[in-house]
Protein backbone atom coordinates (compact mmCIF):
# COMPACT_ATOMS: atom_id res chain seq x y z
CA UNK A 1 0.00 0.00 0.00
CA UNK A 2 1.23 3.30 -0.98
CA UNK A 3 2.16 5.67 2.32
CA UNK A 4 2.83 9.21 3.62
CA UNK A 5 6.09 8.82 5.28
CA UNK A 6 7.22 11.30 7.94
CA UNK A 7 10.30 11.44 10.16
CA UNK A 8 10.86 11.69 12.23
CA UNK A 9 8.20 9.72 14.77
CA UNK A 10 9.31 11.70 17.95
CA UNK A 11 11.15 14.35 18.79
CA UNK A 12 12.10 16.27 22.26
CA UNK A 13 13.59 18.93 22.07
CA UNK A 14 14.76 22.17 24.44
CA UNK A 15 13.09 26.01 24.25
CA UNK A 16 14.59 27.60 21.74
CA UNK A 17 16.43 25.19 19.14
CA UNK A 18 15.19 24.18 15.76
CA UNK A 19 12.61 21.54 14.79
CA UNK A 20 12.16 20.07 11.29
CA UNK A 21 10.27 17.43 10.12
CA UNK A 22 9.69 15.84 6.81
CA UNK A 23 6.77 14.16 4.69
CA UNK A 24 7.25 12.38 2.00
CA UNK A 25 3.85 12.05 0.35
CA UNK A 26 2.86 9.32 -1.78
CA UNK A 27 3.78 9.20 -5.46
CA UNK A 28 1.75 10.96 -8.09
CA UNK A 29 -0.35 13.20 -5.51
CA UNK A 30 -0.42 16.69 -6.08
CA UNK A 31 -1.90 18.34 -2.85
CA UNK A 32 -0.05 18.40 0.84
CA UNK A 33 -1.16 18.93 4.04
CA UNK A 34 0.08 20.14 7.60
CA UNK A 35 -1.62 19.79 10.32
CA UNK A 36 -1.14 20.05 14.23
CA UNK A 37 -3.09 17.94 16.61
CA UNK A 38 -3.72 18.81 20.36
CA UNK A 39 -5.99 17.54 23.23
CA UNK A 40 -7.35 20.86 23.19
CA UNK A 41 -7.59 22.18 19.50
CA UNK A 42 -7.95 19.11 17.37
CA UNK A 43 -6.75 19.05 13.93
CA UNK A 44 -5.37 22.22 12.89
CA UNK A 45 -4.73 22.95 9.33
CA UNK A 46 -1.19 24.79 9.35
CA UNK A 47 -0.40 24.88 5.49
CA UNK A 48 -1.04 23.49 2.53
CA UNK A 49 0.04 23.39 -1.00
CA UNK A 50 -0.81 21.90 -4.51
CA UNK A 51 1.62 21.52 -7.02
CA UNK A 52 4.46 22.38 -4.54
CA UNK A 53 3.49 26.01 -4.72
CA UNK A 54 2.28 27.54 -1.25
CA UNK A 55 -1.65 28.45 -1.16
CA UNK A 56 -2.59 28.88 2.30
CA UNK A 57 -0.76 29.00 5.64
CA UNK A 58 -2.61 31.57 7.57
CA UNK A 59 -3.39 28.76 10.23
CA UNK A 60 0.16 28.81 10.78
CA UNK A 61 2.37 31.20 13.28
CA UNK A 62 4.30 33.24 11.06
CA UNK A 63 7.05 34.28 13.11
CA UNK A 64 8.58 31.09 13.83
CA UNK A 65 7.03 28.67 11.23
CA UNK A 66 7.92 27.98 7.58
CA UNK A 67 6.85 25.25 5.25
CA UNK A 68 8.32 24.36 2.32
CA UNK A 69 7.88 21.60 -0.44
CA UNK A 70 11.33 21.70 -2.45
CA UNK A 71 10.59 19.18 -4.77
CA UNK A 72 7.45 16.76 -5.25
CA UNK A 73 8.64 14.19 -3.17
CA UNK A 74 9.70 16.26 0.21
CA UNK A 75 7.49 18.52 2.58
CA UNK A 76 8.75 20.65 5.10
CA UNK A 77 8.04 21.98 8.48
CA UNK A 78 10.35 23.88 10.07
CA UNK A 79 10.15 25.68 13.72
CA UNK A 80 12.72 28.15 15.15
CA UNK A 81 13.08 28.84 17.37
CA UNK A 82 10.60 26.10 19.62
CA UNK A 83 8.53 26.90 22.00
CA UNK A 84 6.99 24.59 24.83
CA UNK A 85 3.54 25.17 23.08
CA UNK A 86 4.64 23.57 19.79
CA UNK A 87 4.17 20.43 21.87
CA UNK A 88 1.69 18.61 19.70
CA UNK A 89 1.36 15.95 17.13
CA UNK A 90 1.95 17.09 13.36
CA UNK A 91 0.96 15.29 10.64
CA UNK A 92 1.22 15.43 7.13
CA UNK A 93 -1.49 14.29 4.15
CA UNK A 94 -1.21 14.22 1.01
CA UNK A 95 -3.94 13.83 -2.21
CA UNK A 96 -4.72 14.13 -5.76
CA UNK A 97 -6.85 17.37 -6.63
CA UNK A 98 -9.06 17.26 -8.65
CA UNK A 99 -9.96 13.60 -7.42
CA UNK A 100 -9.97 15.01 -3.67
CA UNK A 101 -13.39 12.74 -3.09
CA UNK A 102 -10.82 10.04 -2.66
CA UNK A 103 -9.53 11.97 0.78
CA UNK A 104 -6.17 12.40 1.51
CA UNK A 105 -3.61 10.02 3.14
CA UNK A 106 -2.64 10.71 6.28
CA UNK A 107 1.19 9.78 7.55
CA UNK A 108 2.33 8.41 11.10
CA UNK A 109 2.92 11.51 12.22
CA UNK A 110 5.61 13.25 14.53
CA UNK A 111 5.10 13.47 17.79
CA UNK A 112 6.94 16.70 19.05
CA UNK A 113 7.84 16.99 23.00
CA UNK A 114 9.27 21.22 23.72
CA UNK A 115 10.85 20.97 27.11
CA UNK B 1 -18.52 29.67 14.83
CA UNK B 2 -16.41 26.92 14.20
CA UNK B 3 -16.31 25.65 10.28
CA UNK B 4 -16.76 22.08 11.44
CA UNK B 5 -18.87 21.00 14.86
CA UNK B 6 -19.39 17.75 16.38
CA UNK B 7 -19.89 16.96 19.99
CA UNK B 8 -17.08 15.65 21.51
CA UNK B 9 -18.63 12.93 23.84
CA UNK B 10 -17.77 10.23 24.64
CA UNK B 11 -20.89 8.68 22.55
CA UNK B 12 -21.19 5.10 24.77
CA UNK B 13 -23.09 1.85 22.95
CA UNK B 14 -23.02 -1.65 23.80
CA UNK B 15 -22.23 -4.18 21.80
CA UNK B 16 -24.19 -4.62 18.35
CA UNK B 17 -26.22 -1.12 18.78
CA UNK B 18 -26.52 1.22 16.22
CA UNK B 19 -24.31 3.99 16.91
CA UNK B 20 -24.98 7.59 15.31
CA UNK B 21 -22.42 10.64 15.31
CA UNK B 22 -23.40 13.58 13.99
CA UNK B 23 -21.37 17.13 12.72
CA UNK B 24 -22.53 20.65 11.22
CA UNK B 25 -20.81 22.59 9.08
CA UNK B 26 -20.80 26.48 8.34
CA UNK B 27 -19.13 26.66 4.96
CA UNK B 28 -22.49 26.17 1.97
CA UNK B 29 -19.86 26.12 -0.76
CA UNK B 30 -18.40 22.84 0.81
CA UNK B 31 -19.36 19.72 -1.51
CA UNK B 32 -16.74 16.89 0.00
CA UNK B 33 -17.58 15.22 3.04
CA UNK B 34 -14.98 13.00 5.19
CA UNK B 35 -15.32 10.66 8.22
CA UNK B 36 -11.86 9.60 9.56
CA UNK B 37 -11.39 6.89 12.46
CA UNK B 38 -8.83 7.78 14.26
CA UNK B 39 -7.51 5.39 17.04
CA UNK B 40 -5.72 6.57 20.28
CA UNK B 41 -1.87 7.25 18.83
CA UNK B 42 -2.73 6.81 15.41
CA UNK B 43 -2.90 8.79 12.24
CA UNK B 44 -6.56 9.11 10.81
CA UNK B 45 -7.49 6.67 8.64
CA UNK B 46 -10.69 7.43 6.16
CA UNK B 47 -13.69 5.38 6.26
CA UNK B 48 -16.31 7.03 4.30
CA UNK B 49 -17.03 9.70 1.84
CA UNK B 50 -20.36 10.95 0.39
CA UNK B 51 -20.74 14.30 -2.28
CA UNK B 52 -24.14 13.57 -2.84
CA UNK B 53 -27.44 14.51 -0.52
CA UNK B 54 -29.03 11.14 0.46
CA UNK B 55 -27.46 7.89 2.32
CA UNK B 56 -24.18 6.40 0.89
CA UNK B 57 -23.65 2.71 2.68
CA UNK B 58 -20.16 0.94 2.66
CA UNK B 59 -20.74 -2.44 4.81
CA UNK B 60 -21.44 -1.79 8.53
CA UNK B 61 -21.36 1.86 7.79
CA UNK B 62 -23.56 4.59 6.36
CA UNK B 63 -23.07 8.41 5.90
CA UNK B 64 -25.68 10.64 5.18
CA UNK B 65 -25.46 14.37 3.71
CA UNK B 66 -27.96 17.01 3.58
CA UNK B 67 -26.69 20.05 2.31
CA UNK B 68 -29.67 21.99 3.08
CA UNK B 69 -29.16 21.69 6.82
CA UNK B 70 -25.47 21.71 6.45
CA UNK B 71 -25.87 18.35 8.52
CA UNK B 72 -23.74 14.82 7.91
CA UNK B 73 -23.80 11.99 9.85
CA UNK B 74 -22.16 8.30 10.12
CA UNK B 75 -24.48 5.37 11.48
CA UNK B 76 -22.32 2.21 12.64
CA UNK B 77 -24.24 -0.86 12.68
CA UNK B 78 -23.93 -3.29 14.77
CA UNK B 79 -21.18 -1.81 16.61
CA UNK B 80 -18.09 -3.52 17.99
CA UNK B 81 -15.53 -3.28 20.45
CA UNK B 82 -12.76 -2.42 17.88
CA UNK B 83 -15.30 0.69 16.40
CA UNK B 84 -14.14 2.05 19.49
CA UNK B 85 -12.15 5.10 18.54
CA UNK B 86 -12.68 8.82 17.86
CA UNK B 87 -14.48 10.08 14.52
CA UNK B 88 -13.17 12.75 12.90
CA UNK B 89 -15.28 15.01 10.61
CA UNK B 90 -14.11 16.94 7.38
CA UNK B 91 -15.22 18.84 4.78
CA UNK B 92 -13.51 20.19 1.91
CA UNK B 93 -14.33 22.56 -0.95
CA UNK B 94 -14.10 21.31 -4.59
CA UNK B 95 -13.91 24.68 -6.14
CA UNK B 96 -11.61 27.60 -5.54
CA UNK B 97 -8.96 27.11 -2.56
CA UNK B 98 -9.94 23.52 -1.67
CA UNK B 99 -9.00 23.27 1.83
CA UNK B 100 -10.14 20.10 4.14
CA UNK B 101 -11.23 21.36 7.50
CA UNK B 102 -11.60 18.52 10.17
CA UNK B 103 -14.17 19.06 13.56
CA UNK B 104 -12.67 18.00 16.79
CA UNK B 105 -13.79 14.69 16.73
CA UNK B 106 -16.29 12.27 18.76
CA UNK B 107 -15.26 9.77 20.99
CA UNK B 108 -16.75 6.32 20.62
CA UNK B 109 -16.75 3.75 22.93
CA UNK B 110 -18.61 0.40 22.16
CA UNK B 111 -18.68 -1.65 25.88
CA UNK B 112 -18.75 -5.96 25.15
Amino acid sequence: DARVTQTPRHKVTEMGQEVTMRCQPILGHNTVFWYRQTMMQGLELLAYFRNRAPLDDSGMPKDRFSAEMPDATLATLKIQPSEPRDSAVYFCASGLVPESARGYTFGSGTRLTVV
Amino acid sequence: QKEVEQNSGPLSVPEGAIASLNCTYSDRVSQSFFWYRQYSGKSPELIMSIYSNGDKEDGRFTAQLNKASQYVSLLIRDSQPSDSATYLCAVNRDTGFQKLVFGTGTRLLVSP
